[in-house]
């Protein structure tokens, strides 16, 4: 089945440890997203990707990074800057660089120890 | 900056019901997507419905259809004959058409409730 895998789905992070948030999809989508989820609050986009090697920063970028060195993948990691990271994590794509539907992935919910 | 608007935190409704979810949302744009998405206690976004600002007919899915205002800038969505399956957070997005962006922004939510 096609889909978008994200993993694990709970993830704890220690103060001072940067953590990588696993992200695969088999759908052939050319672009892809991150958006973290805070408790009564909307989706808040954190990096987006339109193309293989290319992306570009969201509303809330700062204490974060990506990768996008193949279409079927786009890891976030979660660094020691990020000074909030406790949130769900969502991650997304769509067939090209458009609006006209988002897939979602099951999400990661990170905690701080 | 488009911003989305959703008034209600949460709504209640009786399983057999109907309810209707609020929304409104503001931009310059005159082409443009809204959309409703669902998250369960699973927390996996689901898509509701989707809404091209082109179009002047209302989308329709089953017993979820929505109320397209484009003139007011609002978006509500009616859910008729209400299950116990359809509690969950509902969660209102606009996205910009050509997707030079490449994001949608979402509204804060509405959490709904259904009453056996």
């Amino acid at each position: 089945d096609g889909g978008i895998t994200q993993s694990p789905k709970y993830l704890f992070r220690k103060e001072g440890q940067n953590v990588t948030l696993s992200c695969e999809q088999n759908l052939n989508h050319d672009a892809m997203y991150w958006y973290r989820q805070d408790p009564g609050q909307g989706l808040r986009l954190i990096y987006y990707s339109q193309i293989v090697n290319d992306f570009q920063k969201g509303d809330i970028a700062e204490g974060y990074s990506v990768s996008r060195e193949k279409k079927e993948s786009f890891p976030l990691t979660v660094t020691s800057a990020q000074k909030n990271p406790t949130a769900f994590y969502l991650c997304a794509s769509t067939p090209t660089a458009t609006n006209e539907k988002l897939f979602f992935g099951s999400g990661t919910q990170l905690s701080v120890l | 900056a488009q911003t989305v608007t959703q008034s209600q935190p949460e709504m209640s409704v009786q399983e057999a019901e109907t309810v209707t979810l609020s929304c409104t949302y503001d931009t310059s744009e005159s082409d443009y997507y809204l959309f409703w998405y669902k998250q369960p206690p699973s927390r996996q976004m689901i898509l509701v419905i989707r809404q091209e600002a082109y179009k002047q007919q209302n989308a329709t899915e089953n017993r979820f259809s929505v109320n397209f205002q484009k003139a007011a800038k609002s978006f509500s969505l009616k859910i008729s004959d209400s299950q116990l399956g359809d509690a969950a957070m509902y969660f209102c997005a606009y996205g910009n058409y050509g997707g030079s962006q490449g994001n949608l922004i979402f509204g804060k939510g509405t959490k709904l409730s259904v009453k056996p």
